[in-house]
């Protein structure tokens, strides 16, 4: 699985959009992004998975340059309950979605809004 | 649809003893996988089954280990519990087939070692 790099923390105020940029430099043909969001003590949830140019759901946006090297989660209007860690992930579905379980969680992104 | 619920969802054991802990996958979903979650070494697989059989399984010692029942429910084991095993466990599900990439995860059991 290629290899992520997001920011360790942010910081935002509620209704800012939020935009957590992840670095995957050696993602590979096959390979789709995807992003989980984690609160204290809970399991992940799934937010939001792309392959090229832009995904877009009732919670979040992603975008995907041309050479796919990076990707970008948008949250529109954020609130306080936005205060979550979120995780990038890259990886083909045959493994996370052919072999289910291979997730390989990075440090993930701190997001703090604030009042 | 009920989510995925793992019980107990909190669990003191002292060094030495053995633990078990079960999850149940949301209806109709076949694999499930665990993983550990501390704070030094963030999330981590454990393993991963699906039709009663381990597909996949992470770099963790013996002591770690599972089984997946007919009706999909799984438990994991870890024995000879040492201070370093205090984690959030966390059981995912996804399904029903291999070819569904989205896992749905559970509140996780908390597993305080002393």
């Amino acid at each position: 699985l290629a290899k992520t790099t997001q920011p360790i923390s942010m910081d935002s105020y509620e209704g800012q959009e939020v935009n957590i940029t992840c670095s995957h430099n050696n993602i590979a043909t096959n390979d789709y992004i995807t992003w989980y969001q984690q609160f204290p003590s809970q399991g992940p949830r799934f937010i939001i998975q792309g392959y090229k140019t832009k995904v877009t759901n009732e919670v979040a946006s992603l975008f995907i340059p041309a050479d796919r090297k990076s990707s970008t989660l948008s949250l529109p209007r954020v609130s306080l309950s936005d205060t979550a860690v979120y995780y990038c992930l890259v990886g083909d579905r045959a493994s996370y979605g052919g072999s289910q379980g291979n997730l390989i969680f990075g440090k993930g992104t701190k997001l703090s809004v604030k009042p | 649809k009920a989510g995925v619920t793992q019980t107990p969802r909190y669990l003191i054991k002292t060094r030495g003893q053995q633990v078990t802990l079960s999850c149940s996958p949301i209806s109709g979903h076949r694999s499930v996988s665990w993983y550990q979650q501390t704070p030094g070494q963030g999330l981590q697989f454990l393993f991963e089954y699906f039709s009663e059989t381990q597909r996949n399984k992470g770099n963790f010692p013996g002591r770690f280990s599972g089984r997946q029942f007919s009706n999909s429910r799984s438990e994991m084991n870890v024995s000879t519990l040492e201070l370093g095993d205090s984690a959030l466990y966390l059981c995912a599900s996804s399904g029903p087939g291999l070819e569904v990439y989205e896992q749905y995860f559970g509140p996780g059991t908390r597993l305080t070692v002393t």
